[in-house]
């Protein structure tokens, strides 16, 4: 089974500064496998990166997605108020989901 | 525009059954063809319980499979879950989800199921 870690667990930065996201996975896979989700409190995971690196519908071009093997960014270029919240990274492999424990970004 | 929504007990028995529906509407079940479920313990990340294709194959978290069972309505665009031989460590905010391609794209709003005597 594919273990995916994510760095930091918790990010702390201002609005406006830019945001790097990491997700490592502990054996090579296809980006085309490799999700990023948004989480708020209280509210469901919101897709925000498919593919590595496609965005999904609506969301801001502030999030790109980037990596390969076993390396994947999100990143976050100007931060806005309402981008501070839980990010996770999801693979598929082997008819199986695996999500990352989750970086929490939050206002410093 | 898709809709999910979970119904199902809130508060279960340690060693009983779990049993959850996804109600589907703005749209076909037909719409995609993977459905899964996904849970979230309190203050913890995200866990993948399983998948149900349209046509009835399954396929579930290694971790869960001895206890897990999903189904498919198509008739009343409707999936289910039902887990048993529950625990404490069951409590979880229980997520519906469709899947697009390799992603989950509309997910419900989750329900808390809480297990305890």
């Amino acid at each position: 089974e594919i273990v995916l870690t994510q760095s930091p667990g918790t990010l702390s930065l201002s609005q406006g500064e830019r945001a790097t996201l990491s997700c490592r996975a502990s054996q090579s896979v296809s980006g085309s496998f490799l999700t990023w989700y948004q989480q708020k409190p209280g509210q469901a995971p919101r897709l925000l990166i498919y593919g590595a690196s496609t965005r999904a519908t609506g969301i801001p071009d502030r999030f790109s997605g980037s990596g390969s093997g076993t390396d994947f960014t999100l990143t976050i270029s100007r931060l806005e108020p309402e981008d501070f919240a839980v990010y996770y990274c999801q693979l598929y492999d082997n008819s199986a989901y695996t999500f990352g424990q989750g970086t929490k970004l939050e206002i410093k | 525009q898709v809709q999910l929504q979970e119904s199902g007990p809130g508060l279960v028995k340690p060693s009983g059954t779990l049993s959850l529906t996804c109600a589907v509407s703005g749209g076909s079940i037909s719409s995609s063809h993977w459905w899964s479920w996904v849970r979230q313990p309190p203050g913890k990340g995200l866990e993948w319980i399983g998948q149900i294709h349209l046509g009835g194959s399954t396929s579930y978290s290694p971790s869960l499979r001895p206890r897990v069972t999903i189904s498919v309505d198509t008739s009343n665009n409707q999936f289910s879950l039902s887990l048993n031989s529950l625990t404490a460590a069951d409590t979880a905010v229980y997520y519906c989800a469709r899947h697009n391609a390799f992603s989950f794209d509309y997910w419900g709003r989750g329900t808390l199921v809480t297990v305890s005597s």
